[in-house]
């Protein structure tokens, strides 16, 4: 049983350009959270999505940053006009049913993103 | 809005002793996680802490927590060098029902030394 997929690993983009992130959960989950750690820092949430809806942006920027999570296909995260500061580790998490209580959310291994 | 503070945010020791990492709280929350990091890597979940008084181990690993006091510890007994890694804590925001919207700590580095 495969765990969360996300990818790619490393992504490096010019200030300016679009970043497209991707996030597979695991077989059975259909809640799917983002978050960002920058670095020596902990997580922070970004965003909390089930198919085709968004629960919870809360923690996402005001402007360049969205997150979709179709029917059918992984959900993305999608960081327009990247700036240095974006550069981060992104990770995405997925659990079965919401606020599953015994259960911790897992993650994937995210994705390094290195802005120039 | 809730905040989680770790401490400490760095530890080195030597194997074979043993450490108390501390994770404080500011709001409401039975829901504590622990997780460990390893460089470049993702978080593996360690513990799920539900109720006050729970504590869980898992071999040289001990947590428990104190939702009175807003407070759960890591308890590391005789370190080994394969322990190193950082250790986050992370609450569940009580204000959003159903959703697993985690405030995690700044997390600790452990170092254990030969």
């Amino acid at each position: 049983n495969a765990g969360v997929m996300q990818n790619p690993r490393h992504l490096v983009r010019r200030r300016g350009q679009e970043a497209r992130l991707r996030c597979s959960p695991m077989k059975g989950h259909s809640h799917v959270y983002w978050y960002r750690q920058l670095p020596e820092e902990g997580l922070k949430f970004m965003v909390y999505l089930q198919k085709e809806n968004i629960i919870d942006e809360s923690g996402m920027p005001k402007e360049r940053f969205s997150a979709e999570f179709p029917k059918e296909g992984p959900s993305i995260l999608r960081i327009q006009q990247v700036v240095r500061g974006d550069s981060a580790a992104y990770f995405c998490a997925s659990s079965t049913i919401a606020g599953s209580y015994n259960s911790p959310l897992h993650f994937g291994n995210g994705t390094r993103l290195t802005v120039t | 809005e809730l905040k989680v503070e770790q401490n400490p945010l760095f530890l080195s020791m030597q194997e074979g002793k043993n450490y108390t990492i501390y994770c404080n709280y500011s709001t409401t929350s039975d829901r504590l996680y622990w997780y460990r990091q390893d460089p470049g890597k993702s978080l593996e979940s360690l513990f799920v802490l539900l109720s006050n008084g729970a504590v869980k181990q898992e071999g040289r690993l001990m947590a428990s927590l104190d939702t009175k006091a807003r407070l759960s510890t890591l308890h590391i007994t005789a370190a080994v060098h394969d322990l190193s890694a950082t250790y986050f804590c992370a609450v569940d925001n009580p204000q959003r029902q159903g959703a697993q919207k985690l405030v995690f700590g700044q997390g600790t580095r452990l170092t254990i030394n030969p």
